[in-house]
């Protein structure tokens, strides 16, 4: 069966380092989404991309983070100064189209030190 | 904005009996779905329900959907030790900038005791 992919599925970084999360989504899927949870709180929207741009993005969603879909197969996010309240657990998540299943992947936990 | 909100936010079962988790919401929705996250671990899709749909099932889980109340209820019957986790609703918008994002209740944590 299909499923999201993400990579690492932990990493530790120090305070002010850059930090680039990976994924693989279901390969017919054309949404793809970035979503976080900080520990013990409810799952977070981060941004939406669509057609290789942001389609939406939050609030949470600064100017220190960014995603790519650098080729036909990944989608990453990129933190670019890490902060300690970054700590969370990313997830990626794909939908073939907007009124279809997401479906999530297994999620990378981000510790920041 | 939509917020999806469960309760109880715990729950706490014997092995065999039914489970019954709520969700509340509070705009319009396109679809509903439910989520169960193991301690620590990714989510997984359980069931999604249209707007359109009253009552869904999939193996020992139904779910309800009344748009007139904008609640959701997720029953699982005949639980095992292997559903002691989380569960999560998450609802999206309608609408011409609907981008599919999901906005996603606090939870429930169900424990099923062997």
């Amino acid at each position: 069966e299909p499923e999201v992919t993400q990579t690492p599925s932990h990493q530790v970084t120090q305070m002010g380092q850059e930090v680039i999360l990976r994924c693989v989504p279901i390969s017919n899927h054309l949404y793809f989404y970035w979503y976080r949870q900080i520990l013990g709180q409810k799952v977070e929207f981060l941004v939406s991309f669509y057609n290789n741009e942001i389609s939406e993005k939050s609030e949470i969603f600064d100017d220190q983070f960014s995603v790519e879909r650098p080729d036909g197969s990944n989608f990453t996010l990129k933190i670019r100064s890490t902060k300690l309240e970054d700590s969370a657990m990313y997830f990626c998540a794909s939908r073939a189209d907007i009124n279809t299943e997401a479906f999530f992947g297994q999620g990378t936990r981000l510790t920041v030190v | 904005s939509q917020q999806g909100e469960e309760d109880p936010q715990a729950l706490s079962i014997q092995e065999g009996e039914n489970a019954t988790m709520n969700c509340s919401y509070k705009t319009s929705i396109n679809n509903l779905q439910w989520y169960r996250q193991n301690s620590g671990r990714g989510l997984v899709h359980l069931i999604l329900i249209r707007s359109n749909e009253r009552e869904k099932h999939s193996g020992r889980l139904r779910v309800t959907l009344d748009t007139s109340k904008k609640s959701s209820s997720l029953l699982i019957t005949a639980s095992r030790a292997a559903d002691t986790a989380s569960y999560f609703c998450a609802t999206d918008g309608i609408g011409s900038g609907n981008t599919g994002k999901l906005i996603f209740g606090q939870g429930t944590t169900l424990q099923v005791k062997p």
